[in-house]
Formats: C-alpha cells, structure tokens, sequence
C-alpha cells in the first residue's frame, strides 16, 4: 500500500462547481496534513494546513481531515480555469528530529468553461 | 519574510558529466532543508533532507549526495549523471516541528 494515496485524475468540473479531491494515507502516527497546487511546470504552491480531525475553510477551499478514517479532502468552490492545476496531498510523520513530507502523486484538476 | 533562491533554473547536462544544485534561505535561521525529485508525470520524490549544518540524511541510495556548508546553504552534487537523473529537482524549507515545507522554483535537469 502506498503511504499516500491519491486518484490521478484527471477530474473534470464545470467552471463554479465544487471540485473534491480526496487523499488516503496509511501512517496513524501522522500529524500534520498539507495541500499543494502545482501548475504544469513551476514547483508546488502550499494552499491549505489541516492538523485536527474536522474541517479548516480559507477564502474558497476548506480542507477536511477524518484521521480514524485515514482520510482528508479538499474542496474547492466556484472553481475557476485558473484552479485547472495538479493537487498534491502531502502527510508528515515526526522522525528524529526532522520534518518529513510524504506526497500523493496528485489529481489533475481541469476547470472547463 | 522568507524567501528561497534556487538555481539554475534550467540545466543540459551530458552523461558522466558532474552536478552542482544551489539553494538558500533568508528570512529564517536554522531551517530544516530539502531536496526533492520530481520525474516526468511521477510523484515527488525526498532525497535529502538536513536539520543542520553538516547533517544530512539520504532517503535513496543513488549517485547524488548533499551537502550543507552553512545554515541556511544546501547543495546537491553528483561526480557523474546518469540518464535515469533527469526530473525536476525541488529545494525546500521548513521550521522545526509540523509545519509545511516551502519549494524554490525548481531546476529542471536534462541529462543527454
């Protein structure tokens, strides 16, 4: 089993939909859970930090986090074309002092008019 | 604020030939330190990662190797490069504790 876990997509939307994207991982001792946006060619860009189980809403994305479930999502409302982008889920794991991050392959998100 | 410079942005490189990968930080002291890999349509990849000068802990056994000289100055060489080293490497940073790691634009490497 991969330590994160994402569908590839790509997931299509109608622009103004709500747009979910989901990620699985298989670490219970995880703390601390991460969104990415990457646009095809540039580096990842830090969207959204969840640390408790419930839901963190900023601006049009809200972030939920189910760690009995392993499972946390991301909304994204009123998508717009400029949210057509890869969305990485990322999970850290304390170890030995460091801070490391374990990312999902992405879901390709496309936003069409 | 925080900012983070890598560079070159694009690099061609030949087989065998070697690799040099700069990145720094300003804004922020004693940062943990990162370097990721990203190859075409993957995942990212963790290959390094360093908690503080001089220390560095290696994720995948490969031809690269990592380096940081100063607090906030992480390198990433290789004395010969394979085809297999091609992607986009990544540099990040983070504080200590849960926090979220930050990416430098990237360099994208060819190797021919």
């Amino acid at each position: 089993q991969k330590e994160v876990e994402q569908n590839s997509g790509p997931l299509s939307v109608p622009e103004g939909a709500i747009a979910s994207l989901n990620c699985t991982y298989s670490d219970r001792g995880s703390q601390s859970f991460f969104w990415y946006r990457q646009y095809s060619g540039k580096s990842p860009e830090l969207i959204m930090s969840i640390y408790s189980n419930g839901d963190k809403e900023d601006g049009r994305f809200t972030a939920q986090l189910n760690k009995a479930s392993q499972y946390v999502s991301l909304l994204i409302r009123d998508s717009q074309p400029s949210d057509s982008a890869t969305y990485l889920c990322a999970v850290n794991l304390l170890t030995g002092g460091g801070n490391k991050l374990t990312f999902g392959t992405g879901t390709q998100l496309k936003v069409e008019l | 604020s925080q900012t983070i410079h890598q560079w070159p942005a694009t690099l061609v490189q030949p087989v065998g030939s070697p690799l040099s990968l700069e990145c720094t930080v300003e804004g922020t002291s004693n940062p943990n330190l990162y370097w990721y890999r990203q190859a075409a349509g993957r995942g990212l990849q963790l290959l390094f990662y360093s908690v503080g000068i001089g220390q560095i802990s290696s994720e995948v056994p490969q031809n690269l190797s990592a380096s940081r000289p100063q607090d906030r100055q992480f390198i990433l060489s290789s004395k010969k490069l394979l085809l297999s080293d091609s992607g986009f490497y990544l540099c990040a940073w983070s504080v200590i504790g849960t926090s979220p790691l930050h990416f430098g634009n990237g360099t994208r490497l060819t190797v021919t």
